[in-house]
């Protein structure tokens, strides 16, 4: 099977700081794309962010940034300088030839003051 | 744009009872699916629909059928509700089915099966 890991059910962050939360994935395909969306608790998912599996540079938006490690096969997420309204759900998800995406557990995000 | 829109956003059924949970989007986007979140299993694909007429199985498709006769409506009908189709139901919709694609997904529909 095919599988996206969330090894970190919760992590906790102080406001300012800067938090990264893991993923790995397994996938056959040698094109494919990953995801990070927020889910905060209104339930919306929002796209944070998305690596394109054939860039080596990893991708970037403002605060939020990627480690891209195509040969282990990890792609976590890095939020610097941590707003209160960073908490939320994160999933990291997984797509591949079509539009089918394949998520993680999540790991939820708590940001203290 | 309304976006990608869902209703009703809270159900609850009995045992055995039908319904259909709504999905439409404004954007004229080809590609529509269904996803599902259940605690601690994240999103996983139900259906999905490439264009009018066109629909495939996704990961959990098992008594759930959808029918695609518009680009805009995308509706997910549970013919004999079950307790282990209590979840929260999300539709979303991208361009095409290109996964460079952004998919856009509505507010969800929290659905309790009693």
């Amino acid at each position: 099977a095919q599988t996206v890991t969330q090894s970190q059910p919760e992590m906790s962050v102080q406001e300012a700081e800067t938090v990264t939360l893991s993923c790995t994935y397994d996938t056959s395909e040698s094109d494919y794309y990953l995801f990070w969306y927020k889910q905060p608790p209104s339930r919306q998912m929002i796209l944070v962010i998305r690596q394109e599996a054939y860039k080596q540079q990893n991708a970037t938006e403002n605060r939020f940034s990627v480690n891209f490690q195509k040969a282990a096969k990890s792609f976590s997420l890095k939020i610097s300088d941590s707003q209160l309204g960073d908490a939320a759900m994160y999933f990291c998800a997984r797509g591949g030839a079509t539009n089918k995406l394949i998520f993680g557990t999540g790991t939820l995000l708590a940001v203290q003051p | 744009n309304a976006g990608v829109t869902q209703t009703p956003k809270f159900q609850v059924l009995k045992t055995g009872q039908s319904m259909t949970l709504q999905c439409a989007q404004d954007m004229n986007h080809e590609y529509m699916s269904w996803y599902r979140q259940d605690p601690g299993m994240g999103l996983r694909l139900i259906h999905y629909s490439v264009g009018a007429g066109i629909t495939d199985q996704g990961e959990v498709p098992n008594g759930y059928n959808v029918s695609r006769s518009t680009t805009e409506d995308f509706p997910l009908r549970l013919l004999s509700a079950a307790p282990s189709q209590t979840s929260v139901y999300f539709c979303a919709s991208s361009p095409r089915g290109d996964p460079r694609d952004t998919q856009y997904f509505g507010p969800g529909t929290r659905l309790t099966v009693l």
